[in-house]
Formats: structure tokens, C-alpha cells, sequence
């Protein structure tokens, strides 16, 4: 069974720091990963999708990476502000398919201070 | 692209009544939608998969008879809450693919918290 697992919980930075967050998963043959963002009381924004032959992926200030054998995967963000305050998920989709199922870590909750 | 809108955005309700939650898929047609739930500080947990034309798939320990899923056409699915309880009360997320994208990148809807009294 996929566990994904996200530490720590929560993480609290000053602006303009650059930072990673940490996922790790405990089956390797997964399909992709994905990274969301979650604001509270809202749905989820996806951030990066990232194919198991894929190493990484950019979209502007952030990088996410993926190291399938060792089961891990990292979203870099530049230059943290204020406006990245939020809970960031990963998630992994089995290796069946664009349809199988997707497993979520818990995130970890970013607090960029001013 | 790749829009997903659920409806309503909350609802409060009392203990016994139905709950109907739609997941619209806006600009793309969805063969499959995810229902999904989350409690506070929680992972989100797959409850079933709506298939577009046919019975939804349930995850294990997910009662059917509860949380009715429709999925009568390409842009909509529903999920009805049956005889709510307030261990019913959550914050449930419907998800969508976009075929056309082929990149097995989901796409989600913003959410419906429900609360039963």
C-alpha cells in the first residue's frame, strides 16, 4: 500500500527565503507526482505534475524534483512572499495509469513571514 | 483550462436529512471524476471514482447506500449524502481529468464543507 508522507507539518519562514519542501513515497512504481497547493476552506491548485520519467519540473519560481528509486520528490520555492502562505500536498498516482489512484500526503503548512 | 466547479461551496444541514454536491468539469469533457474527502489537518482520502454512463467505484469501507454518486454526463457528477449525520460533516472535493490532456494531471474543484447539525 502507498504511504506518502510530508515533513514536518507546518514550516515557518521570513520573506524572500529560498526553501524546499519534502515529500516521500513508499512505493516506487508510481505513474507521476503531483504537487498542489491548498489555501483553507479552498479546493486544491495544482502547482506541478511530474512524469516517473521525468526528473523535474519549473513553472516560475518554483522547481519540483523527482527521485523515483529512492521515493522522494522536493518543490523548491524562490524567494518566498507572503502570498505563498498555504498548505502544499504531494501526490503520487499508482503506476496502472492516467486513471489509477492518486495518494496524498498530509502537506505541510508554509507560513512566509513579512 | 481544465476548470472544475463544485456547488455549493457549503451547506449546513440537519441530522437525517440529503445533501446533493455537484462537480461540474467547465471547458473539458470528464469521462472520470474523483470524490474525495478531507478532515481538518488530514490527508485528502478517495472516497470513489464516477464513471461517466456507469455505477462508481468505491474505495474499501466507503458505504454505497450513504454517499450516492451520479455521474448522468460528461460535465457533471453528483454526490448525495443520504441521511446525514454529523460524523458526516467534512470538507468533500471532487477532482477531474482532462482527457485531452493526456498527462494524468487532475484538476480540483474548490470544495464543499459540509456541516450537519
Amino acid at each position: 500500500k502507498q504511504e506518502v508522507t510530508q515533513i514536518p507539518a507546518a514550516l515557518s519562514v521570513p520573506e524572500g527565503e529560498n526553501l524546499v519542501l519534502n515529500c516521500s513515497f513508499t512505493d516506487s512504481a508510481i505513474y507521476n507526482l503531483q504537487w498542489f497547493r491548498q489555501d483553507p476552506g479552498k479546493g486544491l491548485t495544482s502547482l506541478l505534475l511530474i512524469q516517473s520519467s521525468q526528473r523535474e519540473q519549473t513553472s516560475g519560481r518554483l522547481n519540483a524534483s523527482l527521485d523515483k528509486s529512492s521515493g522522494r520528490s522536493t518543490l523548491y520555492i524562490a524567494a518566498s512572499q507572503p502570498g505563498d502562505s498555504a498548505t502544499y500536498l504531494c501526490a503520487v498516482r499508482g503506476h496502472t495509469g492516467a486513471n489509477s489512484k492518486l495518494t496524498f500526503g498530509k502537506g505541510i503548512t508554509l507560513s512566509v513571514r513579512p | 483550462g481544465a476548470v472544475v466547479s463544485q456547488h455549493p461551496s457549503w451547506v449546513i444541514c440537519k441530522s437525517g436529512t440529503s445533501v446533493k454536491i455537484e462537480c461540474r468539469s467547465l471547458d473539458f469533457q470528464a469521462t472520470t471524476m474523483f470524490w474525495y474527502r478531507q478532515f481538518p489537518k488530514q490527508s485528502l482520502m478517495l472516497m470513489a471514482t464516477s464513471n461517466e454512463g456507469s455505477k462508481a467505484t468505491y474505495e474499501q469501507g466507503v458505504e454505497k447506500d450513504k454517499f450516492l454518486i451520479n455521474h448522468a454526463s460528461l460535465t457533471l457528477s453528483t454526490l448525495t449524502v443520504t441521511s446525514a449525520h454529523p460524523e458526516d460533516s467534512s470538507f468533500y472535493i471532487c477532482s477531474a481529468r482532462d482527457p485531452a490532456r493526456g498527462a494524468g494531471e487532475l484538476f480540483f474543484g474548490e470544495g464543499s464543507r459540509l456541516t450537519v447539525l
